[in-house]
């Protein structure tokens, strides 16, 4: 079963701000919500993950509902180079797997 | 620091052959870990590994073996390749397991062709 949803492709104009949304409705009190890209060809870059509290780093924000059962990713000013997949990836069980899903492919054009 | 290497970059195989895929990482890190990216999919864990001398499955491990005799390396094996194993190789690091897991610090990856 899915553990995440995501749209699989988004489109951004460079300059502007790229939401991009993760729907997580069974997570639990306990679980992370992490944030990975990849751009092409490349391996995955950790981004930045939340529990409750939205959380703002160098690279992005992460918002987190109420509920938590959703997050949006902002990439506040995108460019062309934020061109990549992008995982929503949920800390379900304490396993210690990094479990990736299909992602978003965000593609930011001039 | 190198972070994590990966070698070799670039790697063809006949079928049958068998090769090891060398994991390196300088950041005295616990967990370590290997993912294969076939075109236009998803990571799939292959193997992790907790700390020296502790191992396990991931979603795909069938085919592929793993030993971790040191922290620094994570060495992949394919006894016997199969074209099904064509593919890109990820391997992984991160400082600890729990949520520590999941910041997880990527090598360029080994692309792997099996003819």
């Amino acid at each position: 079963d899915a553990k995440t949803t995501q749209p699989p492709s988004m489109d951004c104009a460079e300059g502007r701000a790229a939401n991009l949304p993760c729907n997580h409705s069974t997570i639990s009190g306990n679980e992370y919500v992490y944030w990975y890209r990849q751009i092409h060809s490349q391996g995955p870059q950790y981004i930045i993950h939340g529990l409750k509290n939205n959380e703002t780093n160098e690279m992005a924000s992460l918002i987190i509902t109420e509920d938590r059962k959703s997050s949006t990713l902002i990439l506040p000013h995108a460019t062309l180079r934020d061109t990549a997949v992008y995982y929503c990836i949920v800390f379900y069980d304490n396993t210690d797997k990094l479990i990736f899903g299909t992602g978003t492919r965000l593609q930011v054009f001039p | 620091n190198a972070g994590v290497t990966q070698t070799p970059k670039f790697q063809v195989l006949k079928t049958g052959q068998s090769m090891t895929l060398q994991c390196a990482q300088d950041m005295n890190h616990e967990y370590m870990s290997w993912y294969r990216q076939d075109p236009g999919m998803g990571l799939r864990l292959i193997h992790y590994s907790v700390g020296a001398g502790i191992t396990d499955q991931g979603e795909v491990p069938n085919g592929y073996n793993v030993s971790r005799s040191t922290t620094e390396d994570f060495p992949l094996r394919l006894l016997s390749a199969a074209p099904s194993q064509t593919s890109v190789y990820f391997c992984a690091s991160s400082p600890g397991t729990g949520p520590l897991t999941y910041e997880q610090y990527f090598g360029p990856g080994t692309r792997l062709t099996v003819t």
